[in-house]
């Protein structure tokens, strides 16, 4: 399988506890988005990368969430100290930026339960 | 506040007929516009897309129509198919200055009845 994977597909954790979410792109993509989406909710930006550089940071990634790309290759999304309200489908999702044009491939998510 | 909204939380047609899903924006500066379907527990997939240098952009039974004026797009499948019900979620990118990242609409839930 050639498409973005994700990895867990499911996390239940308490509240307070860390946890660490990884993407790995379609392997020529040079760009890696990470977005979340709530219930009733159309996925929401979060930050993204070209190649190792993270470039933009949402305003909803606070200080408890931070994100890598080591080597332009996989992504680690972690979030500190959980809350009820980080509770969420975090999306990964890759493009190859070659001009004009921005059709993003999306994994299949991972789901957060925070309890 | 909302930039891409989709006002229609659900739609329900017959299998072979038309159906229009709508999308409105209020953001000048996007200039590019996608289509994804969502099913349950799968990430969104792209559908069809357009730039705004055009009006309309059609691959097989997706066309998708943008008036730029009135700053609203539409999604027509022709003709529906029990499998195209999902979550339709229409998104837009300014390229120029957001990095090309997406702003999704809330989705729309289209069931396609037998």
């Amino acid at each position: 399988d050639t498409g973005v994977s994700q990895d867990p597909r499911h996390k239940i954790t308490k509240r307070g506890q860390n946890v660490t979410f990884r993407c790995d792109p379609i392997s020529e993509h040079n760009r890696l988005y990470w977005y979340r989406q709530t219930l009733g909710q159309g996925p929401e930006f979060l930050t993204y990368f070209q190649n190792e550089a993270q470039l933009e940071k949402s305003r909803l990634l606070s200080d408890r969430f931070s994100a890598e790309r080591p080597k332009g290759s996989f992504s680690t999304l972690e979030i500190q100290r959980t809350e009820q309200g980080d509770s969420a489908m975090y999306l990964c999702a890759s493009t190859l930026l070659l001009g004009f044009g921005n059709e993003q491939f999306f994994g299949p998510g991972t789901r957060l339960t925070v309890l | 506040d909302q930039q891409v909204k989709q006002n229609s939380p659900s739609l329900s047609v017959q299998e072979g007929r038309i159906s229009i899903l709508n999308c409105d924006y209020t953001n000048s500066m996007f200039d590019y516009f996608l289509w994804y379907k969502k099913y349950p527990a799968e990430g969104p997939t792209f559908l069809i897309s357009i730039s705004s240098i055009k009006d309309k952009n059609e691959d097989g039974r997706f066309t998708v129509f943008l008036n730029k004026s009135a700053k609203h797009l539409s999604l027509h499948i022709v003709p529906s198919q029990p499998g195209d019900s999902a979550v339709y979620f229409c998104a837009a990118a300014g390229w120029e200055t957001s990095g090309s990242r997406l702003t999704f609409g809330e989705g729309t839930q289209l069931t396609v009845n037998p």
